[in-house]
């Protein structure tokens, strides 16, 4: 049974950076691709970015190229993803998101079946 | 805006049949990718509900199915409960992006 547990809400400022985590268990998070996606208040899920088996590169979509970084810590099987320069509309949940490496080598399986409990991020001044 | 369009809301009776629908384009259904489907409660985490165009994973109710042709997918509903009132999302991948995409999500309300 996979779990994926990520870290507590946080407030931050317009300008500053935050950090959220998502401890894998169950698995371990070389056998998992690892996504971030997020849900602004009201609105609709998000694909932030995440771990492309296809290439075994992370990639980031455009929209937060440049702001976003995921790394993985392979040791605690623990999934980070920070986002710099926040500013007020990244008000978000923010979702890591997981499908099997082996899965999909094996039939291309890509559907986010393992999904952590969501981490609320509010930016305001 | 989504590469993936999805009617905002849908509603239906108890009991009643509705569908959901999710068209894409030539770079994302057209080219073969599958569709996966997400029921999100108020509150929680999504959950997956459709995967792989047709599929239901272990424990998800029969009266959910997904079905795709061309660059089109939908999810099907049938008998209608109060506790299928949710936030639905279709999910593939686009080559154009090079990346993973959703829906904007359609609210299904049980009248």
């Amino acid at each position: 049974q996979v779990q994926l547990v990520q870290s507590g809400a946080e407030v931050k400022k317009p300008g500053a950076s935050v950090k959220v985590s998502c401890k894998v268990s169950g698995y371990t998070l070389t056998e998992l691709s690892m996504h971030w996606v997020r849900q602004a208040p009201g609105k609709g899920l998000q694909w932030m970015g995440g771990f492309d088996p296809e290439d075994g590169e992370t990639i980031y979509a455009q929209k937060f190229r440049g702001r976003v970084t995921m790394t993985e810590d392979t040791s605690t099987d623990t999934a980070y993803m920070e986002l710099s320069t926040l500013k007020i509309e990244d008000t978000a949940v923010y979702f890591c998101a997981s499908f099997s490496r082996r899965a999909y080598e094996s039939r291309g399986y890509d559907a986010f079946e393992m999904w952590g409990q969501g981490t609320l991020v509010t930016v305001f001044s | 805006q989504s590469v993936l369009t999805q009617p905002p809301s849908v509603s239906g009776a108890p009991g009643q049949r509705v569908t959901i629908s999710c068209t894409g384009s030539s770079s994302n259904f057209g080219s073969g990718y599958d569709v996966h489907w997400y029921q999100q409660l108020p509150g929680t985490a999504p959950k997956l509900l459709i995967y792989d165009n047709t599929n239901r994973p272990s424990g998800v109710p029969g009266r959910f199915s997904g079905s795709k042709s061309g660059t089109s997918a939908s999810l099907a509903i049938t008998g209608l409960q109060a506790e299928d009132e949710a936030d639905y999302y279709c999910q593939s991948y686009d080559s154009s992006l090079g990346g993973w995409v959703f829906g904007g999500g359609t609210k299904l309300t049980v009248l």
